[in-house]
């Protein structure tokens, strides 16, 4: 299975700050590869599909970029409603596998 | 309104069985891969299966093969999943996922935009 590792496991900005969220694979997955949000209780949410398209209703301050094994996912100018964890989520073979989700604080 | 919503969820004994289900509104379910996603308590998500749009193909992750079988109903919209052997590591909130697909160059990807709430399952005697 393809491991997915993300970093930093948690991270505390203010708003306004640029959050970066890097995801790495083990081995290279093209353009396969979305990013979610979940907050405490509630299921995950898209954000981002394809590596860098993002979800309809999604805010344009969340983008995503990367290809091969190196991705990130930025949040240009974050919010309070952003704390929550994320997970980048590899679709490039079965079994399809998470990151171990980042952790982001409004501080 | 689009929505999922999971039942069947509760508490097991180890090596027992048990069938989720999932009801399907709003959207045309026939035409989406359908997936399962579980979360035990305090970790993150992790993907366990998927069917595909005509229930003609599914692919499970490693630790629930042989055990665990997902199908899918489209004439009542509604997705199962039915769990044998289970463990004390299946321990989890159990969510159904509907995946629209998006296509690009020839790629289809997943993008899992409508979650259920979940339903909890707890294996323990």
């Amino acid at each position: 299975a393809i491991q997915m590792t993300q970093s930093p496991s948690s991270q505390s900005a203010s708003v306004g700050d640029r959050v970066t969220i890097t995801c790495r694979a083990s081995q290279g997955i093209r353009n396969e590869l979305g990013w979610y949000q979940q907050k405490p209780g509630k299921a995950p949410k898209l954000l981002i599909y394809a590596a860098s398209s993002l979800q309809s209703g999604v805010p344009p301050r969340f983008s995503g970029s990367g290809s091969g094994t190196d991705f990130t996912l930025t949040i240009s100018s974050l919010q309070p409603e952003d704390s929550a964890t994320y997970y980048c989520l590899q679709d490039y073979s079965y079994p399809r596998t998470f990151g171990q989700g980042t952790k982001v604080e409004i501080k | 309104e689009v929505q999922l919503v999971e039942s069947g969820g509760g508490l097991v004994q180890p090596g027992g069985s048990r069938r989720l289900s999932c009801a399907a509104s709003g959207f045309t379910f026939s035409s989406y891969w359908m997936t399962w996603v579980r979360q035990a308590p305090g970790k993150g998500p992790e993907w366990v299966a998927n069917i595909r749009e005509d229930g003609s193909e599914q692919n499970y992750v490693d630790s629930v093969k042989g055990r665990f079988t997902i199908s899918r109903d489209n004439a009542q919209n509604s997705l199962y999943l039915q769990m044998n052997s289970l463990r004390a590591e299946d321990t989890a909130v159990y969510y159904c996922v509907g995946d629209f697909s998006p296509q690009s160059g020839g790629i289809y990807f997943d993008a899992f935009h409508i979650w259920g709430q979940g339903t909890m399952v707890t294996v323990s005697s």
